[in-house]
This record gives C-alpha cells, sequence and structure tokens, in this order.
C-alpha cells in the first residue's frame, strides 16, 4: 500500500518567488493536513482538508493557501517567498476525521 | 489553551537501557487525542500510538508502552531494552476533535511539543 507522496523532495526557491508543494494521500483517504517544520518554531499546523473543504487553518500569512482536489489530492502554494520560508513541509493523511494520521516524508524548501 | 510540553530536549543512552520519554498536556476539552510520532534522520513522521482521552489503559506494543494519567496530564512513553534503530526525534502531540463528528468533522490541527532526541549508543 503506497504511502503519502510529497514531490517535490527538495526545492530551492529564491525570495520573492512563488511555490507549489503537492501532496498525495494513500488511497482512500479523505483528509489531508499540512504543517510546517523549522528548527526555531517546531512542527506548526498549516491548513486541513476534507472532501475539498478547508477545516481547519493555522495561524500563517495569507501568502500561504491550499487546495484539495475532488481525487482528494491537494496543492499547498507560498506566495512571495521570505527567507523564513525555509522549512520542511509535511503532508499528512487519514481515512475520516477520528483516524490518526500518516506523514509523507516532506518536502525541503529552502529560500535564498 | 492547547500545549505540549517535552521537557527532555535531548536523551543519550547506551542500548538496552530502559528509556522514558515524557509528555505533559494543557487542554480545556474533555474530548482529546494524544499521539506519539518518531521522526528518524529521514523525516518522514512515523505514527507510533493514538489514545483518546477517555481511554486511560496503558499499552504495551512489543518494547514500547504508553502511560497516560489524566489526572497529572501526562503521556509517557517508555523504550524497554532500547536498540540503536530507536535513535530518533520524538514528538507527542495533543488534538481536539471538534466539527460534525458523523461526517468528517475534523480531528483538528495537531499541537506538537518540541520533540526530544533519543540518541542510543552501542
Amino acid at each position: 500500500k503506497a504511502g503519502v507522496t510529497q514531490t517535490p523532495r527538495y526545492l530551492i526557491k529564491t525570495r520573492g518567488q512563488q511555490v507549489t508543494l503537492s501532496c498525495s494521500p494513500i488511497s482512500g483517504h479523505r483528509s489531508v493536513s499540512w504543517y510546517q517544520q523549522t528548527p526555531g518554531q517546531g512542527l506548526q499546523f498549516l491548513f486541513e482538508y476534507f472532501s475539498e473543504t478547508q477545516r481547519n487553518k493555522g495561524n500563517f500569512p495569507g501568502r500561504f493557501s491550499g487546495r484539495q482536489f475532488s481525487n482528494s489530492r491537494s496543492e499547498m502554494n507560498v506566495s512571495t517567498l521570505e527567507l523564513g520560508d525555509s522549512a520542511l513541509y509535511l503532508c499528512a493523511s487519514s481515512p475520516r476525521w477520528d483516524y490518526g494520521y500518516t506523514f509523507g516524508s516532506g518536502t525541503r524548501l529552502t529560500v535564498v | 489553551a492547547q500545549k505540549v510540553t517535552q521537557a527532555q530536549t535531548e536523551i543519550s543512552v547506551v542500548e538496552k537501557e530502559d528509556v522514558t520519554l515524557d509528555c505533559v498536556y494543557e487542554t480545556r476539552d474533555t474530548t482529546y487525542y494524544l499521539f506519539w510520532y518518531k521522526q528518524p534522520p529521514s523525516g518522514e513522521l512515523v505514527f507510533l500510538i493514538r489514545r483518546n482521552s477517555f481511554d486511560e489503559q496503558n499499552e504495551i506494543s512489543g518494547r514500547y508502552s504508553w502511560n497516560f494519567q489524566k489526572s497529572t496530564s501526562s503521556f509517557n512513553f517508555t523504550i524497554t531494552a532500547s536498540q540503536v534503530v530507536d535513535s530518533a526525534v520524538y514528538f507527542c502531540a495533543l488534538s481536539e476533535a471538534s466539527g460534525d463528528m458523523n461526517y468528517g468533522g475534523s480531528q483538528g490541527n495537531l499541537i506538537f511539543g518540541k520533540g526530544t532526541k533519543l540518541s542510543v549508543k552501542p
């Protein structure tokens, strides 16, 4: 059974650019969440989606956005990148609201 | 407010030692979930256990055991006879379920502790 797949694994972008990260959840999982991990702030919640609807949003600026498609795949976008956006971005999926999440290996974004 | 505290930043043990990772949480809700995840150097968060607030039974899975005590708001994790492969960062997390529980209610966001880096030396 395939796990949560995140692409790309590594990304280097320049300040001011925008970036789109992709997440394919485990087949049959309808809930997808995104987290940002940095050495200073640790793991912080970005968004939660279920059936293409955003259920929860973390405390991040509007430059961070996301969406979920009808096949449960999800993307997150960061516009006008800042150096502080350099982080490991983790996607997680779950089959339903009360199950634990399975995480992907993440996308490591470096902003230079 | 929700909060998870893992007071131990780093722990170093020698193989075969037992080690306990502490986790203390704060929440005002009566319905919540507690988790432990392991993050090896590869970066992926590996799910270890999920416990709801109504189930205070301790759990043992092989060399792993968890002690959930609501009275002290703690959810500690013990590795018995540690092995080098146990070296990783371990995260405790809390979530509060909300929304329509019958249809894709929200599991809520996971509030993670800062993690405990465990190094097991041969």
